[in-house]
Parts: C-alpha cells; structure tokens; sequence
C-alpha cells in the first residue's frame, strides 16, 4: 500500500458529462500529480500541485481542471465527457517539489460510454 | 520522434533468466531516471532512479545510464514469477518537474 488514496476505484459516466476524482496523499506529501494512462497514449502526466498551488501543468485538456485544498488533498475535474477520455486516472504523492520518490495511488478506472 | 522509446513487448522469460528493458531518449535536459513497476490493476511503483551516468544496484535490480548515448537500462537478476508486470522508464528534467514515461514493457517469467 502506496499511503495514496484515491476514490472512486471504478466510475462509469455517459458522454458530456462530469466527474469529480478525488486523491489524498501520503500523510506528509506536499505535492499531488495527476496522470491519465491510456492503451494508446500510456502514462501522461497531467499536472501538479505543490501546497496548494498549481506547479506544472502537461498534457492537461481545457476541459479538465484540478485544485488541492488546505487539507492537501486533491481532485480532477472532468468535464463535458468524451469516449476518449476513458481511461485510468492516477494520483501520486511526494514530500517535495519534485517527481524523483512519487508514490501512486491505485487509480480511478473511468469509462465514458 | 516520442521523447522516450521503450522496446516493445511483451516478453516471456523462463524463471531465473536475466532480463533486460531498454529505453531511449531524445531530450538531453532530462537528468533522473527512474524506473517503475505496475502489476496488473496497480498503480506503478517506483523501482529505481538514479541521476548520473553508470550503474545502480539493488539487490537482483541494476539500473544503468548512458547519457552519451542518452540510453537506459534495467537488468533483473535471477527473475522470478513475482517479477512478472509492465516495466515503465521515466525520466525528468530538472527545470519543470514534468516526468516522461515510456510507454512500458509488460514482461511475463515462466515458472
């Protein structure tokens, strides 16, 4: 156990709709990164927080937005759905600002039917 | 030209066989590297990551890096059933923390 928490595990959701992912991190973590995992794009990395604050930004869609709250955890939002935007979703956590000792979480499985 | 190449798969190996994953790159501003394992339905765990040219062990796990050739390796050891995941190589530069991952090997050790 990775210490990441992320909910939902599975999330099914019609076209043009919204979700909300959420991630806790590991007690401690400063830092959150979002990435999405797609058979055809594998892992990319969609963005970050460090303490509340938006650090860098990827391959992220205008459509799709996140926040980390005073708490430190985070969500991603995912907005105006698309069958291609089903797909794994991952958070991952570390005690700095950089991505050298990240730890993942388990994932959210999003399917866009 | 993807920024990171990972060797295709899958691979199937007999148990005890020594394994080794290949990535290449083509951005010389990455600087760590790091290898992850993802077993089926898993988030990816980070295996090793080093940030200079040379070698790296941990136990049955070498990681190797040629910056000159901007070429990346990791042997397994004595594989064992357990092994059997998808191998992802990342890399990042120091100046935006925008990690790159391969698109992975999903390798299978045979009892």
């Amino acid at each position: 156990d990775s210490g990441v928490t992320q909910t939902p595990k599975h999330l099914i959701t019609a076209t043009g709709q919204r979700v909300t992912l959420r991630c806790s991190p590991r007690s401690g973590d400063l830092s959150v990164y979002w990435y999405q995992q797609s058979l055809d794009q594998g892992l990319q990395f969609l963005i970050q927080y460090y303490n509340g604050e938006e650090r860098a930004k990827g391959n992220i869609l205008e459509r799709f937005s996140a926040q980390q709250f005073p708490d430190l955890h985070s969500e991603l939002n995912l907005s105006s759905l698309e069958l291609g935007d089903s797909a794994l979703y991952f958070c991952a956590s570390s005690a700095h600002r950089g991505h050298t000792e990240a730890f993942f979480g388990q994932g959210t499985r999003l399917t866009v039917v | 030209q993807k920024e990171v190449e990972q060797d295709p798969g899958p691979l199937s190996v007999p148990e005890g066989a020594i394994v080794s994953l290949n990535c290449t790159y083509s951005n010389s501003a990455f600087q760590y590297f790091m290898w992850y394992r993802q077993y089926s339905r898993k988030g990816p765990e980070l295996l090793m990551y080093t940030y200079s040219s040379g070698n790296k062990e941990d136990g049955r796990f070498t990681a190797q890096v040629d910056k000159s050739s901007k070429y990346i390796s990791l042997f397994i050891r004595d594989s064992q059933p357990s092994d059997s995941a998808t191998y992802l190589c990342a890399m990042i530069t120091g100046a935006n923390s925008k990690l790159t991952f391969g698109k992975g090997i999903t390798l299978s050790v045979r009892p």
